[in-house]
């Protein structure tokens, strides 16, 4: 098992700009996690999935966000009209499956910079 | 709501010196504590976790054990080794649900 994957790991993008970011979580993980990141903070929620059903959304999360996970495996986070103040890490989360269900298993992230 | 205050940074000590990194907590219920670590251009790992009252979770030499009376999670390491600097973040997760982080504690550890 190679743990939660991310891609892109970097994304530039001009302000204004549609962005989409995938990440693939550990292969028997029913949850994922989306969380976001800035400079001298910690994760911040965004939403989370399980299997394809989006359970919960954070209330701070412009309709500009949406989230999918249509099979129930990977997850696509999207970013419509991208705003400076949406530069920021991007990570991804998994859990679940056979072994303890609470532990959370972070990706690499990845960290868009909104010009 | 479920918050996490974790005690400010930064830290800075010298190798084989004590450490701890205080951490309190406010939620509703019994969350699952953990304490993830950061290391420069990497990804978050899971350092240790505690499920319930008075259990201690353990790794590479860390400990923290969970206070309910105190809510509190401290992290603890008897000799620090400069491998250690990196970024520690406290977390709480109700029931597999969405998890709630401090804001981190950067450590410097110098030989």
């Amino acid at each position: 098992d190679t743990g939660v994957s991310q891609n892109p790991r970097h994304k530039i993008t001009k302000r204004g700009q549609n962005v989409t970011f995938r990440c693939d979580p550990i292969s028997e993980h029913n949850r994922l996690y989306w969380y976001r990141q800035t400079l001298g903070q910690g994760p911040e929620f965004l939403t989370y999935f399980q299997n394809e059903a989006q359970l919960e959304k954070s209330r701070l999360l412009s309709d500009r966000f949406s989230a999918e996970r249509p099979k129930g495996s990977f997850s696509t986070l999207e970013i419509q009209r991208t705003e400076q103040g949406d530069s920021a890490m991007y990570l991804c989360a998994s859990s679940g499956g056979g072994g303890s269900t609470d532990t959370q298993y972070f990706g690499p992230g990845t960290r868009l910079t909104v010009l | 709501g479920n918050s996490v205050t974790q005690m400010e940074g930064p830290v800075t000590l010298s190798e084989e010196a004590f450490l701890t990194i205080n951490c309190t907590y406010t939620a509703t219920g019994y969350p699952s504590l953990f304490w993830y670590v950061q290391y420069p251009g990497e990804g978050l790992q899971l350092l240790l976790k505690a499920t319930k009252a008075d259990d201690k979770g353990s790794n590479k030499g860390f400990e923290a054990t969970y206070r309910k009376e105190t809510t509190s999670f401290h992290l603890e390491k008897g000799s620090v080794q400069v491998s250690d600097s990196a970024v520690y973040f406290c977390a709480l997760s109700p029931n597999a649900g969405k998890s709630t982080f401090g804001d981190g504690t950067t450590l410097t550890v110098k030989p």
